[in-house]
Parts: structure tokens; C-alpha cells; sequence
């Protein structure tokens, strides 16, 4: 398809576990950002790429999170040691006007 | 004081009314404004781009106010299908964007 494809769509897991979370960005797309967005809350950033420049990594909550893109294309998240408060549905998007968003990953820590 | 910052709401409107939201952003070398729509669990979409000299879109009007860092967005005669979070978008440094909580709509009958 055209549009920002994340996986998985869903992801239940046991507290203190790794979870990694992708993004396949449109074609094309240099701008890669990822925002998460709890329960009645609003989109929160983690971090955005840019390019070849380093990445914006000022909205990452703490040192478990980490993300990487290979290639200038697809993205990793990564959180380590989930916590339940890491409950929330992760959206990536591509480019900045309009921003493509995908479907998002609902990330559920039991 | 956030970036940017929105009434949460929520606004409860008749349908037909007309509303309006307002938000504020801290950064004066702000270059970017727009408007998002998000409909409950679903993803944000593009509503429209705020320009400095204002622009219509059917029923919407978006204004931007650079001396008071501001940004508008009016509905004329809101239809129940308006009701969503409408989000505040403003661009930083490096063409960043930084999204508002979302100011939530709904338009009853």
C-alpha cells in the first residue's frame, strides 16, 4: 500500500518485557516521527528523524526507550523493561505537511 | 508553560451552531500552524494549513495572529459529523512539529 504501515497492530505483554514496535513510512518520506498517545490523552512526540542528521530524541520518557531507522527508511521502537505506563497506542508518522500517519500499535503491558 | 496549548473541552454545540477554538504556542520563530482532526481511536488527519492571512475552507476558517501566538479555527454551521479532538499543530526548529492535546467537539441535536 501507499500509506505508513506499523506492526504489530496489537501487542499484549507481561510487564518487564522488550517489545519492539515497527514503522514502514511511505516511500520517499524523509521525516519519520513517532508519538504515543494513552488513554483520553493527547499525542505525546518521542522522536524524530530527519534525513542523515541525528535524530530529536527530547520526548523519550526515559533510557528504555530507543528507536533507530535503517536505511533511511523503516523504524524501530524499542522499549525495554515495559512498565504499565507504557500502555498506549504508538503512532508513527512520515513527512510534515500533511503529516501520513499509520494505524498505530496498541501496546497493552499486563 | 507548553509549547502549545488547547481548551480540552469539551464543547458541546448544537448542531447548526458555530464554534470556535483558540491556540496558543510559546515558540515566536513558530513558521507552521495547522489543524488535525482526530475521530475517537482512530489516527490524526489533516484538516488544514494556517496561513498568515487567514484561509476559508467550506465551512471552516482558520486565522493565524503572530503578535498575540495565536491560532484560530472557526465551524460554521456544525454538522454531527464535526465532533472529534481538533489538534494544534505548530512547527519548531528543523520543521519539527509539536501537537496541542486537542480541544473535543461534540455537536448534539
Amino acid at each position: 500500500g501507499a500509506g505508513v504501515s506499523q506492526s504489530p497492530s496489537n501487542k499484549v505483554t507481561e510487564k518487564g518485557k522488550d517489545v519492539e514496535l515497527r514503522c514502514d513510512p511511505i516511500s520517499g518520506h524523509t521525516a519519520l516521527y513517532w508519538y504515543r498517545q494513552s488513554l483520553g490523552q493527547g499525542l505525546e512526540f518521542l522522536i524524530y528523524f530527519q534525513g542523515n542528521s541525528a535524530p530529536d530524541k527530547s520526548g523519550l520518557p526515559s533510557d528504555r526507550f530507543s528507536a533507530e531507522r535503517t536505511g533511511g527508511s523503516v523504524s524501530t521502537l524499542t522499549i525495554q523493561r515495559t512498565q504499565q505506563e507504557d500502555s498506549a497506542v504508538y503512532l508513527c508518522a512520515s513527512s510534515w505537511e500533511p503529516q501520513h500517519f499509520g494505524d498505530g500499535t496498541r501496546l497493552s503491558i499486563l | 508553560r507548553k509549547e502549545v496549548e488547547q481548551d480540552p473541552g469539551p464543547f458541546n454545540v448544537p448542531e447548526g451552531a458555530t464554534v470556535a477554538f483558540n491556540c496558543t504556542y510559546s515558540n515566536s520563530a513558530s513558521q507552521s500552524f495547522f489543524w488535525y482532526r482526530q475521530d475517537c481511536r482512530k489516527e490524526p488527519k489533516l484538516l488544514m494549513s494556517v496561513y498568515s492571512s487567514g484561509n476559508e475552507d467550506g465551512r471552516f476558517t482558520a486565522q493565524l495572529n503572530r503578535a498575540s501566538q495565536y491560532i484560530s479555527l472557526l465551524i460554521r454551521d456544525s454538522k454531527l459529523s464535526d465532533s472529534a479532538t481538533y489538534l494544534c499543530v505548530v512547527t519548531g526548529g528543523g520543521n519539527k512539529l509539536t501537537f496541542g492535546t486537542g480541544t473535543q467537539l461534540k455537536v448534539e441535536l
